[in-house]
């Protein structure tokens, strides 16, 4: 069975702080990782990953994936309280278009 | 920027009650999806669907559920009597086609109360 976890579940920092937060996935037939943040409703989306070693960034955060040891980081550096969210992992396999979702970590950036 | 939008933020409804769920995708979208969130649980793969079919569904959606894209523009679900247990936030995706991978953009989620 397909499993994507994270780690931490919870994570409490100040401000200025750098993070890094884990992800760990087994999927059958890996096509694609991604990184969403939720904050009140919608997931919305901050990186997709595909290759291994290829780091993506965007702003204060940045993301790599290894694909043989079966996980990716997402970094934040000098962390802001708007960056207190939910933030999600998802494996997606060329078996389908489903995405497995992680449970999340829960980012809380204290002033 | 384009964006999945959805209707309603929040629907209560009664226990054996029919709902739909109401989703307009990303004008150029081809793919769209449909999960669910469980308070406090992780986001959960209900069905995609693609070329006005369903492409992939999971055992979560049972005979009680439905899809439709009823015209150009909305995709809905639709939960035939509803129980207590599906009270849970639907988020609507959809993505493009030529992107590796297919990213996967998500509404803002309609709240589901089952009373």
């Amino acid at each position: 069975e397909d499993k994507v976890v994270q780690s931490p579940l919870s994570l409490v920092v100040h401000e200025g702080d750098t993070v890094t937060l884990n992800c760990s996935y087994e999927v059958t037939n890996f096509r694609s990782l991604l990184w969403y943040k939720q904050e009140k409703k919608a997931p919305t989306f901050l990186f997709m990953l595909t290759s291994s070693g290829i780091e993506k960034k965007s702003g204060r955060l940045s993301s790599i994936l290894d694909k043989k040891e079966l996980f990716s980081i997402l970094n934040i550096t000098a962390t802001q309280t708007g960056d207190s969210a939910v933030y999600l992992c998802a494996v997606g396999s060329n078996s389908g278009y489903a995405l497995n979702f992680g449970k999340g970590t829960s980012l809380l950036v204290t002033p | 920027e384009p964006e999945v939008t959805q209707t309603p933020s929040h629907q209560v409804t009664q226990m054996g009650q029919e709902v739909i769920l109401r989703c307009v995708p990303i004008s150029n979208h081809l793919y769209f999806y449909w999960y669910r969130q469980i308070l406090g649980q992780k986001v959960e793969f209900l069905v995609s669907f693609y070329n006005n079919e369903i492409s992939e569904k999971s055992e979560i959606f049972d005979d009680q559920f439905s899809v439709e894209r009823p015209d150009g523009s909305n995709f809905t679900l639709k939960i035939r009597s509803t129980k207590l247990e599906d009270s849970a936030m639907y988020f609507c995706a959809s993505s493009g086609q030529g992107e590796v991978g297919h990213t996967q953009y998500f509404g803002p989620g309609t709240r589901l109360t089952v009373l």
